[in-house]
């Protein structure tokens, strides 16, 4: 099955910095690769997303880039504000909407204003 | 986006008891809904997947006897801890998708806390 790294679990910055967190998947059939922010007590909410036939999308301040050969993608947060505060988590799966999601351990970031 | 309504948000219940967990989608038909259970500071770990219609796909260690879904309906999905035991004690949440979304929507999670 799947198996999905993220990297790191844990980091701090600056208000107004970036913010890169990276995931690498196992399954070179995974073609769908969304981004979910997660606040305390809450469900994790769809940030971003992309597809393997595209190599970067961005969002106003996130981004996400897709090396399919190495397996691996990144989100970044550009301009970072306390709000963006939160535990994120990358995911892979072979297909969009009811295709299984394998989750990465996921990345507390805490925004130091 | 569409709408995923869980509930309860939280619940308290006593060992030996069963509790029913409600999904809902609120504003489209859930062809499959997926039930996760995460513990404090991990991820979201699948438990099962539940097609309208048909019997829900348990992940491997997931007791199904214990752990009893029913998707009964294009916007319902329930799930039904039964016995509970303070090691079922967990954030619960279900996602929902349609055969032809791009993306699975997700609840905002059921608290269970098992005394």
């Amino acid at each position: 099955g799947e198996n999905v790294e993220q990297h790191p679990s844990t980091l701090s910055v600056q208000e107004g910095d970036s913010a890169v967190i990276k995931c690498t998947y196992s399954d070179s059939a995974s073609n769908y690769f969304p981004w979910y922010k997660q606040e305390l007590g809450k469900g994790p909410q769809l940030i971003i997303d992309i597809r393997s036939n595209v190599g970067e999308k961005k969002d106003q301040r996130i981004a996400v880039t897709l090396n399919k050969t190495a397996k691996h993608f990144s989100l970044h947060i550009t301009e970072t504000q306390p709000e963006d505060s939160a535990v994120y988590f990358c995911a892979a799966s072979r297909g969009a909407g009811s295709y299984q999601l394998t989750f990465g351990k996921g990345t507390k970031l805490s925004v130091i204003p | 986006g569409a709408v995923v309504s869980q509930h309860p948000s939280w619940v308290i219940c006593k060992s030996g008891t069963s509790v029913k967990i409600e999904c809902r989608s609120l504003d489209f038909q859930a062809t499959t809904m997926f039930w996760y259970r995460q513990f404090p500071k991990q991820s979201l770990m699948l438990m099962a997947t539940s097609n309208e219609g048909s019997k829900a796909t348990y992940e491997q260690g997931v007791e199904k006897d214990k752990f009893l879904i029913n998707h009964a309906s294009l916007t319902l999905s329930t799930l039904t801890v039964t016995s509970a035991h303070p090691e079922d004690s967990s954030f619960y949440i279900c996602s929902a998708s349609n055969r032809g979304s791009t993306e699975a929507f997700f609840g905002q999670g059921t608290r269970l806390t098992v005394v």
